[in-house]
């Protein structure tokens, strides 16, 4: 059972790439998050779905963008990556509001 | 706005202390509270989770108690070990129908051999 994969785990990007980062649940979790981890910051919420085939924003969303592509993915979309996108992503799911979250290992993504 | 704040953000111990993390929050109209564990470079572990109607839960050495009218919850670790050096972190959820879960900065612990 391997929970919540991230890929990629490391990214260097240039200013102005494009790049789509992956996350996939295999727990048949309905809802799934983006989180973004800066030193002092703790987690920011980029994006969720709450289930198949909606999203919504966070608290942080400007210059992402997000599909649900099923119940299993949810992808998070850099159109024009910035050096302040540099960070810790993380994708998390969890069945139901109170259920507990589990967490991938994160992508670590520097933007030169 | 929830806000959600971990005093201290770093505390060394002796191994086999009892110790506890504190994790407060300024509104008490939350869902439920979840504690995390993270490895340097890795992920987030669940630890615990409590229900708003709940006062504490327990896993192994571990306890973490919920009090919503004073706005704090902590997490206690009985006879620490060199393992459980990492950095815990609490999450406060929000009432039914938002998901947007707010995250404290955490505390960083080091139990010393």
């Amino acid at each position: 059972n391997a929970g919540v994969t991230q890929t990629p785990k490391f990214q260097v990007l240039k200013t102005g790439q494009s790049m789509t980062l992956q996350c996939a649940q295999d727990m048949n979790h309905n809802s799934m998050y983006w989180y973004r981890q800066d030193p002092g910051m703790g987690l920011r919420l980029i994006y969720y779905s709450a289930s198949e085939g909606t999203t919504d924003k966070g608290e942080v969303p400007n210059g992402y963008n997000v599909s649900r592509l099923n119940k299993r993915e949810f992808s998070l979309r850099l159109e024009s990556a910035a050096p302040s996108q540099t960070s810790v992503y993380f994708c998390a799911s969890r069945h139901r509001e109170n259920t507990e979250a589990f967490f991938g290992q994160g992508t670590r993504l520097t933007v030169v | 706005k929830q806000e959600v704040t971990q005093i201290p953000a770093a505390l060394s111990v002796p191994e086999g202390e009892n110790l506890v993390l504190n994790c407060s929050f300024t509104d008490s109209a939350i869902y439920n509270l979840q504690w995390f564990r993270q490895d340097p470079g890795k992920g987030l572990t669940s630890l615990l989770l409590i229900q708003s109607s709940q006062r504490e839960q327990t896993s192994g050495r571990l306890n973490a108690s919920l009090d919503k009218s004073s706005g704090r919850s902590t997490l206690y670790i009985a006879a620490s070990q060199p393992g459980d050096s990492a950095t815990y972190l609490c999450a406060v959820g929000p009432p039914t129908g938002t998901y947007k879960y707010i995250f404290g900065t955490g505390t960083r612990l080091k139990v010393l051999a």
